[in-house]
């Protein structure tokens, strides 16, 4: 089955803290994307990757860092949690492009208190 | 640079009535379109997309959007509501330009369909 694995799916962490949320795909898609979802505000992208060894920021990249060493994955890091980063997260991936659809994991909600 | 506009975060409407949401976009390049659907504690799914193919795309569950170039416009429709649309839907824009291929969202709109 396609798909896209996000974990994990809730977190309660604390300030500081260093935290990884992973993704995966299994459609061997080469293009990846992560989005924050906060109420009002819609999806925002925060990193995106089109292929291996390749990021580049979204709209709100600041206090996050992300990695794409295998095509399949792409984790979100968050070295140094704070308050305002406590949301709802999506990964997503597509075919590489424009005009492909993006499929989406089942999202990761973060407290950070 | 793109940018999309919902307007309308919240919509009503009663069972077998129309349905319309809308979506206005700007995009410095020929822009490729999505609307997705949202049901609550869960990602998101693709209702349909718009390509350059055709102006009017039909999507699943009998929602349709016509891509209207003089107005920047790509709004959703259905001719009858059913419960089960109760949810969010994002417009969405991709487009590939100088090397980078950013996706923007809406801020969403929900549906409530009152029996």
């Amino acid at each position: 089955e396609a798909q896209v694995t996000q974990n994990p799916r809730y977190l309660i962490t604390v300030t500081g803290k260093k935290l990884t949320v992973t993704c995966s795909q299994n459609m061997n898609h080469e293009y990846m994307s992560w989005y924050r979802q906060d109420p009002g505000l819609g999806l925002r992208q925060i990193y995106y990757s089109m292929n291996v060894e390749v990021t580049d920021k979204g709209d709100v990249p600041e206090g996050y860092k992300v990695s794409r060493k295998e095509k399949r994955n792409f984790p979100l890091i968050l070295e140094s949690p704070s308050p305002n980063q406590t949301s709802l997260y999506f990964c997503a991936s597509s075919a590489a492009s424009s005009n492909q659809p993006q499929h989406f994991g089942d999202g990761t909600r973060l407290s950070i208190l | 640079a793109q940018s999309v506009t919902q307007l309308g975060s919240h919509v009503s409407v009663s069972e077998g009535a129309l349905v319309l949401l809308r979506c206005n976009y700007s995009s410095s390049v020929p822009p490729y379109l999505f609307w997705y659907v949202q049901y609550p504690n869960q990602g998101l799914q693709l209702l349909l997309k718009y390509t350059s193919a055709a102006t009017l795309v039909k999507g699943i569950n009998g929602f349709e959007a016509e891509f209207k170039k003089s107005e920047t416009s790509f709004h959703l429709t259905k001719p009858s509501a059913h419960m089960s649309d109760a949810a969010e839907y994002f417009c969405a824009v991709r487009s590939y330009s100088g090397g980078y291929q950013k996706v923007t969202f809406g801020t969403g709109t929900k549906l409530q369909v009152i029996p």
